[in-house]
């Protein structure tokens, strides 16, 4: 089976905090491919960053930071020094060979990102 | 600026007006999608279209009638609609090779609300 789960449905800081989303994907297949977009609410999805599954190097823009692993089939996302613009809902998505053969992403039902002046 | 444009970003319709939104995308991509993105529920691929193709079609009912004239273009035929219609419809593109895992670049979404 292919799912995505974000286990945090809203998470809520103060301005210049970090904040680490979760995303735990599963997949039997070896060859996939990882997501993460972001919502603001304006309602376009922004691609953030796609990572395959060969890749485990964490990776780094600017304040925005994802940390890869396999081991606990995880694609968490870092915030540091959070600002109010990053206030949105953020989504994970996977795409494995045999979904992408249909042309499609598994959704993570996302986690609202709020962050307070 | 979006490579993946939408119109009209907000509409309302009464259950009988026939509309349609429409998608266009500037990035040389050859597969749109169509998703449906309603309050408190996970996002639903609706249609996809490779190389004008309707390749996918998860189950829409015949009220929503998807339109590819060109791999450019993408309409959404809206007739009859219901007020559980009312939703965020969100256009997509990619670039479909022999590569898989593309990324998928979306638009800003047509708001629609059914009165």
């Amino acid at each position: 089976a292919q799912k995505v789960t974000q286990a945090q449905t809203e998470i809520s800081v103060v301005e210049k905090e970090d904040v680490t989303l979760d995303c735990v994907y599963e997949t039997r297949d070896t060859t996939y491919y990882l997501f993460w977009y972001k919502q603001p609410p304006s309602g376009e999805l922004v691609f953030l960053i796609r990572r395959n599954s060969f890749d485990e190097q964490n990776e780094i823009s600017g304040r925005y930071s994802w940390n890869f692993q396999k081991s606990t089939s995880s694609f968490n996302f870092t915030i540091t020094a959070s600002q109010v613009v990053d206030s949105a809902v953020y989504f994970c998505a996977l795409s494995t060979r045999y979904m992408d053969s249909n042309y499609q992403l598994i959704w993570g039902a996302g986690t609202k990102l709020i962050i307070k002046p | 600026e979006t490579g993946v444009t939408q119109t009209p970003r907000h509409l309302v319709m009464g259950m009988t007006n026939k509309k349609s939104l429409k998608c266009e995308q500037h990035l040389g991509h050859n597969a749109m999608y169509w998703y449906k993105q309603s309050a408190k529920k996970p996002l639903e691929l609706m249609f996809v279209y490779n190389f004008k193709e309707q390749t996918e079609n998860n189950s829409v009912p015949s009220r929503f009638s998807p339109e590819c004239p060109n791999s450019s273009h993408l309409f959404l035929h809206l007739h009859t609609l219901q007020p559980e219609d009312s939703a965020l419809y969100l256009c997509a593109s990619t670039y479909r090779g022999q590569t898989s895992g593309n990324t998928i670049y979306f638009g800003e979404g047509s708001w629609l609300t059914v009165v």
